[in-house]
């Protein structure tokens, strides 16, 4: 089944300790994104990447950071997480080329930041 | 500067009536839009799109208009039903193979029995 997955789903973390979030995708993707959710914000892009060792920011980079050494992943770290990235985090990969309504979004992780 | 906006933050509608969601942007280098629906727990998942050379595009109980002199569209659902309870968002892109994506604030949209 064609999927992308994120890890873990739901954390509760406390200010400055780091922490990471995985996504993976089986469809053999090149582009991967991340968004946050905010209420009254919508969804927000974070950082992109088109193709493995490429990466780029996005709308909302500050206090991120991606990699993307393998095509499958492209983790989201947050080397000293702060409040105000308490959040709803997506991540959503497609083909390059193919019509945006392609791209695949994950099931979301709910992050809170003590 | 919000270059899609959804100036309604929810919306009730009778189960078996129509629901008009409506969203407006500023920059006119979008030429594609597209509507998400989001429940609880799960991603966005693609509703359906227009493109600017088109000003209506149907599918099933789900209709998009696009106006492009007033740079407004909307997502009609017709006849509304229990399942369609959830998040609609607006987005826009510069084209319909550019991977960027610019999403609006949302729209809860209630269906009421």
């Amino acid at each position: 089944e064609a999927q992308v997955t994120q890890n873990p789903r739901y954390l509760i973390t406390v200010t400055g300790k780091k922490l990471t979030v995985t996504c993976s995708q089986n469809m053999n993707h090149e582009y991967m994104s991340w968004y946050r959710q905010d209420p009254g914000l919508g969804l927000r892009q974070i950082y992109y990447s088109m193709n493995v060792e490429v990466t780029d920011k996005g709308d909302v980079p500050e206090g991120y950071k991606v990699s993307r050494k393998e095509k499958r992943n492209f983790p989201l770290i947050l080397e000293s997480p702060s409040p105000n990235q308490t959040s709803l985090y997506f991540c959503a990969s497609s083909f390059i080329g193919d019509p945006i309504e392609t791209q695949y979004f994950g099931p979301g992780t709910r992050l809170l930041v003590l | 500067d919000q270059q899609v906006k959804q100036n309604s933050p929810s919306l009730s509608v009778q189960e078996g009536r129509i629901s008009i969601l409506n969203c407006d942007y500023t920059n006119s280098m979008f030429d594609y839009f597209l509507w998400y629906k989001k429940y609880p727990a799960e991603g966005p998942t693609f509703l359906i799109s227009i493109s600017s050379i088109k000003d209506k595009n149907e599918d099933g109980r789900f209709t998009v208009f696009l106006n492009k002199s007033a740079k407004h569209l909307s997502l009609h659902i017709v006849p509304s039903q229990p399942g369609d309870s959830a998040v609609y968002f607006c987005a826009a892109s510069e084209g319909n193979r550019d991977d960027k994506i610019i999403f609006g604030k949302g729209t809860r949209l209630h269906i009421l029995p």
